[in-house]
């Protein structure tokens, strides 16, 4: 079965630390993996993709990371801002034409003062 | 702005009620999307639209009706909702090549954020 797993589910840090979140993927067979960013009251952004070659795709002080072997991925977050505060949502599509994109639960993370 | 504008933001409505959703596109692409989110879940898949014709029912009851009028256009009709439909309903649009939609990227608007009591 076609699945997306996200960790932690929810994630609280100070201003200015790092943080790193997981997805784990099951998606046979794998075209891409986006992560997007939700905030409150809005609809998801994509932030990065990558495909099968890829093992890092950075955006400002977001990099992602692929390991198609395990079939994880990895958001970090480096010196994070309070307008991080946000879902991330990882989202896997299959190479199958058509339709067929999976998404995670996201992992709700918060960014304190 | 995404390019993409739903309304209204948000709804509440009786089990009785019929009421519509509506979403709007200005980038030109040719594929839109309903998605439901529901609290620590993922986003769900509904319809899928692709030049106006549904390429995708995710087994919706027949209580959520789409309409696809043109390639800028969506719509959800709402009629004898249950409690368990409270969620946020996004719209989305991509842009695809020969139904080939898995590199694409989604482009949401902010959602309808759905109360049914």
């Amino acid at each position: 079965k076609n699945q997306v797993e996200q960790s932690p589910q929810s994630l609280i840090i100070l201003e200015g630390k790092n943080c790193t979140l997981q997805c784990n993927y099951t998606v046979s067979p794998f075209s891409n993996l986006r992560w997007y960013k939700q905030d409150t009251g809005r609809g998801p952004v994509s932030l990065t993709i990558m495909t099968f070659s890829e093992n890092t795709k950075s955006n400002g002080r977001y990099t992602a990371t692929l390991d198609a072997d395990t079939k994880q991925s990895s958001l970090h977050i480096t010196a994070s801002q309070l307008s991080d505060s946000a879902s991330y949502i990882c989202v896997v599509s299959a190479d199958t034409g058509g339709f067929k994109t999976i998404f995670g639960a996201g992992t709700r993370l918060f960014v304190k003062a | 702005e995404t390019g993409v504008t739903q309304t209204p933001r948000h709804l509440v409505m009786g089990m009785t009620n019929k009421k519509s959703l509506k979403c709007e596109q200005h980038l030109g692409h040719n594929a839109m999307y309903w998605y439901k989110q529901s609290a620590k879940k993922p986003l769900e898949l509904m319809f899928v639209y692709s030049l106006e014709e549904r390429v995708e029912n995710n087994s919706v009851p027949s209580r959520f009706s789409p309409e696809c009028p043109n390639s800028s256009h969506l719509f959800l009709h709402l009629h004898t909702l249950q409690p368990e439909d409270s969620a946020l309903y996004l719209c989305a649009s991509s842009s695809h090549v020969d139904g080939d939609y898995s590199n694409e990227k989604l482009f949401f608007g902010s959602g309808t954020q759905l109360s049914v009591l």
